[in-house]
C-alpha cells in the first residue's frame, strides 16, 4: 500500500537546466508536504515545504508546486547544480499525525556538470 | 549547536545478538521518531515518542523490536534475537513540536549489518 509514489527512481540534468521531480499521493488526509534531500552516509535534511492551502512555495532556487485535485506535487530546482546530486524524498503528512511523515521512495538527481 | 546524535554510526551482530541503538535529539526537542530504511527504499516508521510516553508504535514490528524515550538519556531502539531482514540503516528524528512551523531533523543514522 504506497501512500506516495515517486515514479522516477533517476533523473540526469545538465548544470544549469531546470530538475523537476515529481511525487504523486492517495491520501486526501495528508495537507502539509516536506520535501527531504538525502546524501549518502547522511541523514535526510529538510529542503522545503508547503501547505495544502497554497499551490507554490519558494524559496531561492527551490519551488514545490501542489495540485490537490490530482494528487500530486513537483520540486522545481533551476538553476540545477552539481552539489543538488543527491536523492530526494517527498514526504507528506497531515494534522493530528504528530509530525509522522510518509516518505516516497526518493528520487536519485545526477547534476552533470 | 549540535543536531541529533545517533551512535554507533556502524553496527555489526551476529543473527540472535541484540543491538541497541541510540539517539540524541536536537537540544530543547522532546518528538524523538525513529525511521528504518531499508536498501534501495525510502523511510519508514517506526515509533514515535515523547518523554516516557510511546504515542505511535503502529510501524514497529510486534516482535523483537521496543523503544524507549527515558526522562533523562538517550532514546534507545532495542532489537533483540536479530535477524538478516534487520540489516537496514536506522534513522532518528527529532521536533520540536508538530510540523507546519517544526520539521524533523534527522540524524546520520546507524547502519545495522547482520552476519
Amino acid at each position: 500500500d504506497q501512500q506516495v509514489k515517486q515514479n522516477s527512481p533517476s533523473l540526469s540534468v545538465q548544470e544549469g537546466r531546470i530538475s523537476i521531480l515529481n511525487c504523486d499521493y492517495t491520501n486526501s488526509m495528508f495537507d502539509y508536504f516536506l520535501w527531504y534531500k538525502k546524501y549518502p552516509a547522511e541523514g535526510p535534511t529538510f529542503l522545503i515545504s508547503i501547505s495544502s492551502i497554497k499551490d507554490k512555495n519558494e524559496d531561492g532556487r527551490f519551488t514545490v508546486f501542489l495540485n490537490k485535485s490530482a494528487k500530486h506535487l513537483s520540486l522545481h530546482i533551476v538553476p540545477s547544480q552539481p552539489g543538488d546530486s543527491a536523492v530526494y524524498f517527498c514526504a507528506p503528512t497531515f494534522r493530528g499525525a504528530g509530525n509522522m511523515l510518509t516518505f516516497g521512495g526518493g528520487t536519485r538527481l545526477m547534476v552533470k556538470p | 549547536n549540535a543536531g541529533v546524535m545517533q551512535n554507533p554510526r556502524h553496527l555489526v551482530r551476529r543473527r540472535g545478538q541484540e543491538a541497541r541503538l541510540r539517539c540524541s535529539p536536537m537540544k530543547g526537542h522532546s518528538h524523538v521518531y525513529w525511521y528504518r530504511q531499508l536498501p534501495e527504499e525510502g523511510l519508514k516508521f517506526m515509533v514515535y515518542l515523547q518523554k516516557e510516553n510511546i504515542i505511535d508504535e503502529s510501524g514497529m514490528p510486534k516482535e523483537r523490536f521496543s523503544a524507549e524515550f527515558p526522562k533523562e538519556g538517550p532514546s534507545i531502539l532495542r532489537i533483540q534475537q536479530v535477524v538478516r531482514g534487520d540489516s537496514a540503516a536506522y534513522f532518528c528524528a527529532s521536533s520540536l513540536g508538530t510540523v507546519g512551523n517544526s520539521p524533523l531533523h534527522f540524524g546520520n543514522g546507524t547502519r545495522l549489518t547482520v552476519t
